[in-house]
């Protein structure tokens, strides 16, 4: 069946970095765009990135472009979150989330979530 | 980019009719027919509930059926059930390679 779980969930400290991992299973990995989404605690749902299916394009919240970084590892089928400059407020469980080709930017699949947590 | 504007909760009785709606601008929700409905329960994922505004995912009740009017967006849920109180978010394209969630609305089943 289909899975996304993710990985790297940790606490740190301002300023800090970290790397999400999302390990995909069940589809053709290389095929879907692929997206991050978080949610901080007790708050609703923010898009954060999205990555093409090929790695070609990559879009972002400005609420962290120029501090984070998607990627992914089509053989490996996985995709990433590099955070950099990390701030309080970017505390928050960090899903990532499958797109379908053609499917009009619909997230129909989605990982159980890493926290983490950026505390002084 | 501001996030979609959803009232904050609704409610119903058993057997009911919800409707929640979900309020953009031209630049968003009126200008393309990419809106989704995602239902979280407590502690959950977000789940996909409604896609490209009208199109109901395989395995979601025909409870759950979504429209769009101008600048706003509608998820219907009809004849509520206990297990359909959850928080329910709409999600748009906003142009520009740029997506925006709503603030997200509680669903009560009175």
């Amino acid at each position: 069946q289909v899975q996304l779980v993710e990985s790297g969930g940790t606490v740190v400290q301002p300023g800090s970095s970290v790397r999400l991992s999302c390990a995909a299973s069940g589809f053709t990995f290389r095929t879907h765009a692929m997206h991050w989404v978080r949610q901080a605690p007790g708050k609703g749902l923010e898009w954060v990135a999205v990555i093409w299916y090929d790695g070609s394009e990559k879009y972002y919240a400005d609420s962290v472009k120029g501090r984070f970084t998607i990627s992914r590892d089509n053989p490996k089928n996985t995709v990433y979150l590099q955070m950099s400059s990390l701030r309080v407020e970017d505390t928050a469980v960090y899903y990532c989330a499958r797109d379908p080709p053609a499917s009009g930017w619909t997230l129909d699949c989605w990982g159980q979530g890493a926290l983490v947590t950026v505390s002084p | 980019q501001s996030a979609l504007t959803q009232p904050p909760s609704a409610s119903g009785s058993p057997g009911q009719s919800v409707t929640i709606s979900c309020t953009g601008a031209t630049s968003d929700i009126g200008g393309y027919n990419y809106v989704s409905w995602y239902q979280q329960h407590p502690g959950q994922a977000p789940k996909l509930m409604i896609s490209e505004v009208t199109k109901r995912p395989s395995g979601v009740p025909d409870r759950f059926s979504g429209s769009k009017s101008g600048n706003t967006a509608s998820l219907t849920v009809s004849g509520l059930q206990a297990e359909d109180e959850a928080y329910y978010y709409c999600f748009s394209y906003a142009g520009n390679n740029n997506l925006l969630f709503g603030g997200g609305t509680k669903l009560t089943v009175l």
